[in-house]
């Protein structure tokens, strides 16, 4: 079955520690993306790819890191230096990078951080 | 900022009536408007979209209307059916940029 998965659904960490989410699609789409979801609030951009070896920062980027060594892999690292990390992350791909194309998204990780 | 708006955190409609729901948006350089529904511990789905040179698009039980003027676009949903109850995001886009723009999300139950 193509699509995205995301693991684990549920993270717990220590504040203070660095915490890796897994994002992986088989749709051979070449773009992928990072978004958080907080309640009351929309779905807020992290960082995008659009190629591999290449991503860029969206809204809330500080305190994340991203790589894109494989295409069909898009790691998120959320960092000590972010002050808010309890939040559900959301992972997703589209065919192309641009705001045209559909997003397909990922279950999500909800990550609390204790 | 928000730039788009979904003013209606929640909604409630008994089965076979109509659900509209409502989403506002700041940026009038916004061209591309997509819905997404969106079940409990599961990523969004997109559901339809509408492109700016059209006010209104339908796709069986669901009608996106885009009013340009006003900011404004709306989905309906006839008749509501109790496995449409789900959360509902807009979401608004510039066609020539690289991201989406989501609205809060509305919480639809439908009642049997």
């Amino acid at each position: 079955d193509g699509g995205i998965t995301q693991s684990p659904k549920y993270l717990f960490r220590k504040e203070g520690q660095n915490v890796t989410l897994s994002c992986e699609q088989n749709l051979n789409h070449d773009a992928m993306y990072w978004y958080r979801q907080d309640p009351g609030q929309g779905l807020r951009l992290i960082y995008y790819s659009q190629i591999v070896n290449d991503f860029q920062k969206g809204d809330i980027a500080e305190g994340y890191s991203v790589s894109r060594e494989k295409k069909e892999s898009f790691p998120l690292t959320v960092t000590s230096a972010q002050k808010n990390p309890t939040a559900f992350y959301l992972c997703a791909s589209s065919p192309l990078a641009g705001a045209f194309n559909e997003q397909f998204f990922g279950p999500g990780t909800r990550l609390t951080v204790l | 900022d928000q730039q788009v708006k979904q003013n209606s955190p929640s909604l409630s409609v008994q089965e076979g009536r109509i659900s509209i729901l409502n989403c506002d948006y700041t940026n009038s350089m916004f061209d591309y408007f997509l819905w997404y529904k969106k079940y409990p511990a599961e990523g969004p789905t997109f559901l339809i979209s509408i492109s700016s040179i059209k006010d209104k698009n339908e796709d069986g039980r669901f009608t996106v209307f885009l009013n340009k003027s006003a900011k404004h676009l709306s989905l309906h949903i006839v008749p509501s059916q109790p496995g449409d109850s789900a959360v509902y995001f807009c979401a608004a886009s510039i066609l020539t940029g690289n991201q989406f723009y989501f609205g809060t999300g509305t919480s639809l139950t439908v009642i049997p």
